[in-house]
């Protein structure tokens, strides 16, 4: 199985709502990956867990907060956002094995609307 | 700073026909680099992988050329099917040490469309 999930694929909310995205993969991964996507851009990096910890947060608003229940899933808790956070969020996941083939396998996205 | 930058920016291409994506890097130091596709609303889905020692790799009608020395890699489509057309993004890794997982520098991709 080398497939990460996400849910929703959609997801439309106002300013005031609080919302979750949630990330799950079943490969052994212990290094997953959130990252924002605007139209025609490359993805940016938000949040890094490894070994089921945050390791890396790229200065990312406290409207955003990330968490990691176990080794195979992560979630984005979302509160208060912006209509300019609109875009699409990928999850990614990688082994972590240190090797130089370390692949990151991306899940499909939630395309996310805030009205 | 860790660029990369791809060529060109978009490009249209007829079925059958052959095409080859450029991307320059700077990122250092190199780990890997990847060729990802993504077709419009979705994630990446990787392509190729290779390390500095490796020249080439191939994935069907993919076909990506690294040289270390320039940092310079490509990204050959042979015989071009409609189904190619997406958004092609060549990424760049360096290890940040193993409890810090990869960190990957994108370029900005090339979009193919394919026509009929």
């Amino acid at each position: 199985d080398t497939e990460v999930t996400q849910t929703p694929k959609h997801l439309v909310m106002g300013m005031t709502n609080k919302k979750s995205l949630k990330c799950e993969q079943h490969m052994g991964h212990r290094a997953m990956y959130w990252y924002k996507q605007k139209a025609k851009k490359p993805p940016e990096l938000m949040f890094v867990y490894s070994y089921e910890k945050l390791s890396i947060n790229e200065s990312v608003p406290s409207r955003f907060s990330p968490e990691c229940p176990n080794s195979s899933l992560l979630n984005l808790h979302l509160h208060a956002l912006q209509p300019e956070d609109s875009a699409l969020y990928l999850c990614a996941s990688n082994e972590l094995a240190g090797g130089h083939q370390d692949t990151q396998y991306f899940g499909p996205g939630t395309r996310l609307t805030v009205l | 700073k860790n660029q990369v930058e791809q060529s060109p920016q978009s490009l249209i291409i007829l079925e059958g026909k052959n095409c080859t994506l450029q991307c320059n890097y700077t990122v250092s130091p190199f780990s890997n680099l990847r060729w990802y596709k993504q077709d419009t609303g979705r994630g990446p889905v990787s392509l190729t992988i290779m390390t500095f020692s490796e020249n080439t790799k191939s994935n069907g009608r993919y076909t990506a050329t690294l040289d270390a020395d320039t940092k310079q890699s490509s990204l050959h489509i042979t015989a071009s099917q409609l189904s190619d057309s997406a958004s092609y993004i060549c990424v760049v890794s360096f290890q940040r040490g193993k409890a810090a997982g990869n960190k990957l520098t994108f370029g900005g991709g090339t979009r193919v469309l394919v026509k009929p």
